[in-house]
C-alpha cells in the first residue's frame, strides 16, 4: 500500500510570510497527526483529527497555525505569519483508530527554513 | 501532563556487544509505550510495542511500572541497528507524547 504523501519536501520564507504543508493520509486511516520535530528534539504533536474532527489541538499555537482536513481525508497545515523559530520538519502521520494500540505511520515530512 | 524521558542523546557501542536504551515517563493513567526508529534517509516506523510483548529485530522492551520505565534493550547489537531510536507514550486518551531520542551507533 502506498504510505503517507507529503509536500512540499523542503522550503525556505522569510519571517512573517505564509507557508502550507499538505498530507494526504495512507487510505482507510481515520485518524491523522501533525507533528513539529525541532532539530535535536523529538516529535511534539500539534493537531490530531479522528476523521474530519479534531480530537486534540491543545499544543498548537492558534494565533499562527492553523489545520483543517477536508472530507476526512487529506489534510493541510498552515502557518500565518512565520517565525524563525518555527523552523523545523513538520512530520504528518496516519493510524487506522486514535484510541487503541495501532501505529502510527509517517511521511518523509517537510523541512521549513524560516530566515 | 505526560512526559518522556530519554537519558541519552548518544550512544555507542561496538558489533556483538549488549546495548540498553534508557527510557522513562511520567503519567498518571495507564500508559501504551512504544519505541519508533528511524534509519538513517528513512522515515520514522515503528519497532515495537509494549502490549505485544514481542521481539523485533532481537530488540525487547519490558514496561516496568514500578520504576516508570520502558527501557530498549538487544543482547548482540549489529551494525545496522545504528538509527535514531524514539519512545513515546500514549495517553487513554489517545495522545502521543515523544522522547527526544537516543542516537545509537554500532561500531565495528
Amino acid at each position: 500500500e502506498a504510505g503517507v504523501a507529503q509536500s512540499p519536501r523542503y522550503k525556505i520564507i522569510e519571517k512573517r510570510q505564509s507557508v502550507a504543508f499538505w498530507c494526504n493520509p495512507i487510505s482507510g486511516h481515520a485518524t491523522l497527526y501533525w507533528y513539529q520535530q525541532i532539530l535535536g528534539q523529538g516529535p511534539k504533536l500539534l493537531i490530531q483529527f479522528q476523521n474530519n474532527g479534531v480530537v486534540d489541538d491543545s499544543q498548537l499555537p492558534k494565533d499562527r497555525f492553523s489545520a483543517e482536513r477536508l472530507k476526512g481525508v487529506d489534510s493541510t497545515l498552515k502557518i500565518q505569519p512565520a517565525k524563525l523559530e518555527d523552523s523545523a520538519v513538520y512530520l504528518c502521520a496516519s493510524s487506522l483508530l486514535g484510541t487503541l494500540s495501532y501505529e502510527q505511520y509517517f511521511g518523509p515530512g517537510t523541512r521549513l527554513t524560516v530566515t | 501532563a505526560q512526559r518522556v524521558t530519554q537519558p541519552e542523546k548518544l550512544l555507542s557501542v561496538f558489533k556483538g556487544a549488549p546495548v540498553e536504551l534508557k527510557c522513562n515517563y511520567s503519567y498518571s493513567g495507564s500508559p501504551e509505550l512504544f519505541w519508533y526508529v528511524q534509519y538513517s534517509r528513512q522515515r520514522l516506523q515503528l519497532l515495537l510495542r509494549h502490549i505485544s510483548r514481542e521481539s523485533i529485530k532481537g530488540f525487547t522492551a519490558d514496561l516496568n511500572k514500578g520504576e516508570t520505565s520502558f527501557h530498549l534493550k538487544k543482547p548482540f547489537a549489529q551494525e545496522e541497528d545504528s538509527a535514531m531510536y524514539y519512545c513515546a507514550l500514549r495517553t487513554n486518551a489517545g495522545k502521543s507524547t515523544f522522547g527526544d531520542g537516543t542516537t545509537l551507533t554500532v561500531k565495528p
